[in-house]
């Protein structure tokens, strides 16, 4: 069973239009959260969730809406994309805010 | 956030320890030293960390500095499967989980 799972592996789409990318995990984890890996591979965190309330918000432009219905599930909602949002997002849980992160196998979105 | 050097990249052979250097004159008593790595199209994966003392699992072992300002992830015997990008990243315990990825090392490993 995956631990970390990501929906959609690959996801290409036109400007201005708006996706959401799934992320689930099964290992009881209390927190989450989302990461952007730009073309030039820097991994940056974007959101962090833990038991359903925001913790960390970095800047990032308030077209990126994240998402936890319940502590399995953080999703990401993007609205108006743009070229510049084309990267790898990745999702990741924990334990707890000082533990081990495990990773999801990414979402390449790829805007043109 | 404190910062962490590592050297762009290194290489190895297969089946020969592998010492990765990480610099981080920075650090603050809160800080934890984690080491991810990343393979090729995967999310990072957790490998080690340590706060002061040297660590050892079944992965790799971290050999911290008497100062903390530096510290090595020891890989004992390279396989090609541990070729990946390694991250050293400090975080204090106040930082949420807040994981600041720098360039990283990129680790080849040759057959």
């Amino acid at each position: 069973d995956t631990a970390v799972s990501q929906t959609p592996k690959y996801l290409v789409t036109q400007m201005g239009n708006d996706k959401s990318i799934k992320c689930e995990q099964n290992l009881g984890h209390d927190t989450m959260y989302w990461y952007k890996q730009d073309s030039k591979k820097f991994l940056k965190i974007m959101f962090s969730y833990n038991n359903k309330e925001l913790i960390i918000n970095e800047t990032v432009p308030n077209r990126f809406s994240p998402k936890s219905p319940d502590k399995a599930h953080l999703n990401l909602h993007i609205n108006s994309l743009e070229l510049g949002d084309s990267a790898v997002y990745f999702c990741a849980s924990s334990g707890g805010v000082t533990d081990t992160q495990y990773f999801g196998p990414g979402t390449r979105l790829t805007v043109l | 956030d404190a910062k962490t050097t590592q050297p762009n990249s290194m290489e190895s052979n297969e089946e020969e320890p592998v010492h990765l250097p990480c610099n981080h004159s920075t650090i603050s008593g809160t800080d934890y030293i984690h080491w991810y790595r990343q393979l090729p199209s995967q999310g990072p994966e957790y490998v080690i960390h340590g706060l002061t003392s040297n660590v050892n699992n079944r992965m790799a072992s971290l050999a911290i500095a008497e100062d903390r300002k530096s510290s090595t992830l020891i890989l004992h015997r390279a396989t090609l499967r541990d070729a990946a990008v390694y991250y050293c990243i400090l975080s204090p315990r106040t930082s949420y989980g807040k994981l600041t990825f720098g360039q990283g090392t990129i680790l080849t490993v040759h057959p």
